[in-house]
């Protein structure tokens, strides 16, 4: 079956601008999970949605990002007024549930402020 | 707060034997799960093993099997008849019930041939 894909693959932008990333989950899976990952570093938790539930929010580092999922599905990480700190591979993933399940990770964006 | 320690950054096998990649973990929930993750230089991310709590018995998949020794806090990964194909960068990761996942910040490990 699909895993999970993310789009685009690469963005470049202009520091200031604003970014929105896509994230389609594995179908199914109701927990679904943004990361970062700068190059060379291990993976910063950015934010984690769980069925229906309120998402946590804790690993967003600043109020410019923002993430949101439709319909128990989709997400959506935007990040408005970029920075070139916030250059960085994206990482989106998805278990069955919120419980014990291994996570499958998308090919990631890769984004790059200028 | 849960916290993963692996204190290796970088780790050389030579190809056909054996390698141990070290995981702590800290965490006073009783209920997580342990997961081993591979990251190849093109950048997806693998899922390799996982091992709950409560297991009993360490868990295997294939070439690779996890070392868990609950008493220490310790989830060590083990590859077996090490290939050229596992040089990678390796994730060792905890959840907790109703939490976020915990990444460690990886072991880079080489195959010599």
């Amino acid at each position: 079956g699909a895993g999970v894909s993310q789009s685009p693959s690469n963005k470049v932008t202009e520091k200031g601008k604003d970014v929105e990333l896509r994230c389609d989950p594995i179908s199914g899976h109701t927990a679904l999970y943004w990361y970062r990952q700068s190059l060379g570093q291990g993976l910063e938790f950015l934010i984690y949605f769980q069925g229906n539930s309120a998402p946590d929010k804790s690993g967003l580092p600043s109020d410019r990002f923002s993430a949101e999922r439709t319909g128990g599905s989709v997400s959506t990480l935007t990040i408005q007024r970029t920075q070139q700190e916030d250059s960085a591979v994206y990482l989106c993933a998805s278990s069955l549930t919120g419980v014990l399940h291994e996570q499958y990770f998308g090919p990631g964006t890769r984004l790059t402020v200028t | 707060a849960q916290k993963i320690t692996q204190t290796q950054p970088g780790m050389f096998v030579q190809e056909k034997e054996a390698v141990t990649l070290d995981c702590t973990y800290d965490t006073s929930d009783q209920s997580y799960g342990l997961f081993w993750y591979k990251q190849p230089s093109s950048g997806e991310m693998i899922f390799l093993i996982y091992q709950g709590s409560y297991d009993e018995q360490n868990a295997t998949e294939g070439r690779y099997s996890l070392n868990f020794q609950k008493a220490r806090k310790s989830a060590n990964l083990v590859i077996s008849a090490s290939q050229l194909g596992d040089s990678a960068m390796y994730f060792c990761a905890m959840k907790v019930y109703g939490q976020n996942f915990v990444f460690g910040p990886g072991t880079r490990l080489s195959v010599l041939p």
